[in-house]
């Protein structure tokens, strides 16, 4: 058990529809990372957030935004979804969100009918 | 830009033979370097990490492998067991921050190990 609990763990929904996914970090953790993994990628950088603050972008699309609130948990958020947003989320936290390990969530697989 | 690669999505490996997986990089602001372990329905675990102030590293069964001037990363499995049949990810960080993605980790797109009895 990484510490880093994510939920759902799975959601079905169809195209256009919004949703949110939540991340809980491990105690202690200031960092929150979101991974985005489609068949035959590997684990592609979305966004991260250090101790509530946006701290660096990855390839996040416009139709997608993130949060970090004071109690240090996120929430991605993922509107006008399309058939190829269809992919597992990962979370992930580190203590100091510089380039150090991650521990990473058991993900959420998000399928788009 | 794929800026970590792993260029064999997969390896089939005997029992108690060894393993070595490879990782080629490009951006040459890469200083952190880990590997990481992903079993289906799970998230991605950490094995091992190397900074970019060694070429070595150990633990246990596991040992990576830096080369710097060829920006290229092995990582070794002796001796593999059939429970080391997992995906392989290999990661870069630049822990001064300067990097396209910040200190995010660079993830490649994975190598499948299966060790068979």
């Amino acid at each position: 058990d990484s510490g880093v609990t994510q939920t759902p763990k799975h959601l079905i929904t169809a195209t256009g529809q919004r949703v949110t996914l939540r991340c809980s970090p491990r105690s202690g953790d200031l960092s929150v990372y979101w991974y985005q993994q489609s068949l035959d990628q590997g684990l592609q950088f979305l966004i991260q957030y250090y101790n509530g603050e946006e701290r660096a972008k990855g390839n996040i699309l416009e139709r997608f935004s993130a949060q970090q609130f004071p109690d240090l948990h996120s929430e991605l958020n993922l509107s006008s979804l399309e058939l190829g947003d269809s992919a597992l989320y990962f979370c992930a936290s580190s203590v100091e969100g510089t380039g150090e390990k991650l521990f990473f969530g058991s993900g959420t697989q998000l399928s788009v009918l | 830009d794929q800026q970590v690669k792993q260029n064999s999505p997969s390896l089939s490996v005997q029992e108690g033979r060894i393993s070595i997986l490879n990782c080629d990089y490009t951006n040459s602001m890469f200083d952190y370097f880990l590997w990481y372990k992903k079993y289906p329905a799970e998230g991605p675990t950490f094995l091992i990490s190397i900074s970019s102030i060694k070429d070595k590293n150990e633990d246990g069964r596991f040992t990576v492998f830096l080369n710097k001037s060829a920006k290229h990363l092995s990582l070794h499995i002796v001796p593999s067991q059939p429970g080391d049949s997992a995906v392989y990810f290999c990661a870069a960080s630049a822990r001064g921050g300067n990097s396209n993605s910040g200190y995010a980790l660079n993830f490649g797109k994975g190598t499948s190990l299966l060790v068979t009895p």
